[in-house]
């Protein structure tokens, strides 16, 4: 079964500090990885996306790693500020000419303390 | 640019009521999606649409309906409200499809049915 499991649940850090969030898939043909961010009442909003044949991918802040082998996904946040406080959502889409399949994780809710 | 519009924000329904949430794009695109955000899961697609007049099925589609007379416009009827679809939803367009194209969101619709 096509499953996109991310951990942790829910995480609390002091602005300044760095994390690591995670996303492990299990999504098979594999096409593309995406991080969203999801401020609490707004919607998505895409962070990056990788390929099969991307290992990272930065924006910011925010470095997504991609190994397709072990299929995990990790993003990083750098020096976290308070707006950082969010869901990080990962998102994978299994590929196919013409398909529009997204496989949804249930996000990471970050929170950053001042 | 506005990008993705969804109204209304907020809604309350009774048990059995009808209603259509809109969304419109101004960016051209052809794909168009109807999601659902419910707690501890993640989004789950609706209904979507690959064109104007083309509309297909999604994961949870039953009670819903939707259509697509133009390429901006691909509103989400709610044919008799029940309590499970209290939920938030949201519209995305991109513009080309799940293995290459980037998602965007509007900002989402609250809706409570009683």
């Amino acid at each position: 079964k096509n499953q996109v499991e991310q951990s942790p649940q829910s995480l609390i850090i002091l602005e300044g500090k760095n994390c690591t969030l995670q996303c492990n898939y299990t999504v098979s043909p594999f096409s593309n990885l995406r991080w969203y961010k999801q401020d609490t009442g707004r919607g998505p909003v895409s962070l990056t996306i990788m390929t099969f044949s991307e290992n990272t991918k930065s924006n910011g802040r925010y470095t997504a790693t991609l190994d397709a082998d072990t299929k995990q996904s990790s993003l990083h946040i750098t020096a976290s500020q308070l707006s950082d406080s969010a869901s990080y959502i990962c998102v994978v889409s299994p590929g196919g000419s013409g398909t529009y399949k997204y496989i949804f994780g249930t996000g990471t809710r970050l929170k950053v303390l001042a | 640019n506005a990008g993705v519009t969804q109204t209304p924000k907020f809604q309350v329904l009774k048990t059995g009521q009808s209603m259509t949430l809109q969304c419109a794009q101004d960016m051209n695109h052809e794909y168009m999606s109807w999601y659902r955000q419910d707690p501890g899961m993640g989004l789950r697609l609706i209904h979507y649409s690959v064109g104007a007049g083309i509309t297909d099925q999604g994961e949870v589609p039953n009670g819903y309906n939707v259509s697509r007379s133009t390429t901006e416009d691909f509103p989400l009827r709610l044919l008799s409200a029940a309590p499970s679809q209290t939920s938030v939803y949201f519209c995305a367009s991109n513009l080309q499809g799940a293995d290459t194209g980037e998602l965007f969101f509007g900002e989402g619709s609250r809706l409570t049915v009683l």
